[in-house]
């Protein structure tokens, strides 16, 4: 089935260093989302990348469909982006979103 | 910002106790979903719902019901807990499956003793 594996599990940086994380996913995706999940544990929707290269703020999504694979650059991290970085497609059934395991953002002051 | 009510927030049962979990979005969405999430294995789909008295499977749903009794209102139900089912719970909602964000609520911690 439809699989999402997200690199690296866990990333320490040091307040001002930029963040670059990886998201591979098994079959070709009709849509890709990016979601930031805080320490406390609130979901919140940070963009959808289909294909291309999309910027919010400090954050960059590129994902490059055919290789299927997207990326989320963070520049300049704060101490306020640790968090949990989860990556996220709908498969070729269409409905369902299938989320990655995440990765783990640590930004020391 | 489409908003995501859940609750409870936190609940403690015992094994074959009966839970019923709610959630209810104030933005008129489409569709709904609950989904589990547990470490090592992410968030995963149980069930979800395009529109009132719809319900359609998700992944794991096992050992669960689900009933979309309005636009607003999921419930998600479990009629015989077992500790497997200890887990955080999310609720989340959308317009339209497929394309657009999905939009949370701030989750249900649920143990099973």
């Amino acid at each position: 089935g439809q699989q999402v594996q997200q690199s690296p599990a866990s990333l320490v940086l040091q307040e001002g260093e930029n963040a670059e994380l990886q998201c591979n996913f098994s079959s070709t995706a009709t849509q890709l989302q990016w979601f930031y999940q805080s320490p406390g544990g609130s979901l919140v929707s940070l963009l959808s990348n289909p294909s291309g290269t999309k910027h919010t703020g400090r954050l960059t999504s590129t994902t490059v469909t055919k290789e299927r694979r997207s990326s989320l650059h963070i520049s300049s991290s704060q101490t306020t982006d640790s968090g949990t970085y989860l990556c996220a497609s709908y498969g070729s059934s269409g409905n369902k979103l299938i989320f990655g395991i995440g990765t783990l953002l640590s930004v020391k002051p | 910002e489409a908003a995501v009510t859940q609750s409870p927030r936190n609940k403690v049962t015992v094994t074959g106790g009966n839970v019923t979990l709610s959630c209810r979005q104030t933005n008129s969405h489409n569709y709904m979903y609950w989904y589990r999430q547990d470490t090592g294995h992410g968030l995963r789909l149980i069930h979800y719902s395009y529109g009132a008295g719809n319900l359609q499977i998700g992944d794991v749903p096992d050992g669960y019901k689900a009933t979309r009794t309005t636009q607003e209102d999921f419930f998600l139900l479990l009629e015989l807990a077992s500790p497997s089912q200890t887990s955080l719970y999310f609720c989340a909602s959308s317009e339209v499956a497929g394309y657009e964000r999905l939009f949370f609520g701030h989750g249900t911690k649920l143990s099973v003793l």
